[in-house]
């Protein structure tokens, strides 16, 4: 069975500040791994995802991850956060080689919760 | 990128009551669409996986004859609660994929409430 861990379930950060939300998953084969981002009374939205090929992925709104298959891990980024950033950050995790990255239920990670201050 | 509706957006219902969720794909046909729960300050769970025209697939734990999901058309997939009680009182998201698509678009949930 899949399982999905992120280390910080609350972070708070000023703006312009750098940020590494921390994932990691256990899973015995080929796994396809996400980021999503809820901002408050929103669905949740992708933010990046990583299937195969080059490890370090590059989303929307400035957001990057890197894939570690060593250490089971992909570890969310970004520079510098603004304002705008605070939200519910889950990593997500599905079996990989499936006919696209979205036949298959996702399994979350608790979540974290980013609140940027001004 | 593709939308997926979710109605109703809240719902407060008395104990033994059933209720039913409605998903919707407004822009896209949805193969495959899935069911989730989510506690307050917890991650989401997985539920049940449905196809269209085909029987929902539950994750273990999940009891099928108590969330009822029917999945008729390509853009409506339906979660029904039967016989709810308080602890079935949940944040119930949906999302919808279909095939080649690489990931899922999620809908903006449903907040049960039983009292």
């Amino acid at each position: 069975a899949q399982s999905v861990s992120q280390h910080n379930h609350h972070v708070i950060l000023s703006e312009a500040a750098s940020l590494e939300l921390g994932c990691n998953y256990s899973y015995g084969g080929t796994v396809n791994l996400f980021w999503y981002v809820q901002y408050p009374g929103q669905h949740l939205q992708l933010l990046l995802k990583y299937f195969s090929g080059d490890p370090l992925v590059k989303g929307i709104k400035g957001f990057e991850a890197e894939f570690i298959k060593s250490k089971f891990s992909f570890n969310l980024r970004k520079p510098s956060v603004q304002w705008s950033d605070t939200a519910e950050y889950f990593c997500a995790v599905n079996a990989g080689g499936s006919p696209g990255g979205g036949a298959d239920g996702l399994t979350f990670g608790k979540g974290t919760h980013l609140i940027i201050q001004p | 990128g593709a939308v997926v509706s979710q109605h109703p957006s809240r719902v407060i219902c008395k104990s033994g009551t059933s209720v039913k969720i409605e998903c919707r794909s407004l822009d896209f046909q949805a193969t495959t669409m899935f069911w989730y729960r989510q506690f307050p300050k917890q991650s989401l769970m997985l539920m049940a996986t449905s196809n269209e025209g085909s029987k929902a697939t539950y994750e273990q734990g999940v009891e099928k004859d108590k969330f009822l999901i029917n999945h008729a058309s390509l853009t409506l997939s339906t979660l029904t609660v039967t016989s709810a009680h308080p602890e079935d009182s949940s944040f119930y998201i949906c999302s919808a994929s279909s095939p080649g698509r690489d990931e899922q678009f999620f809908g903006p949930g449903t907040r049960l409430t039983v009292l």
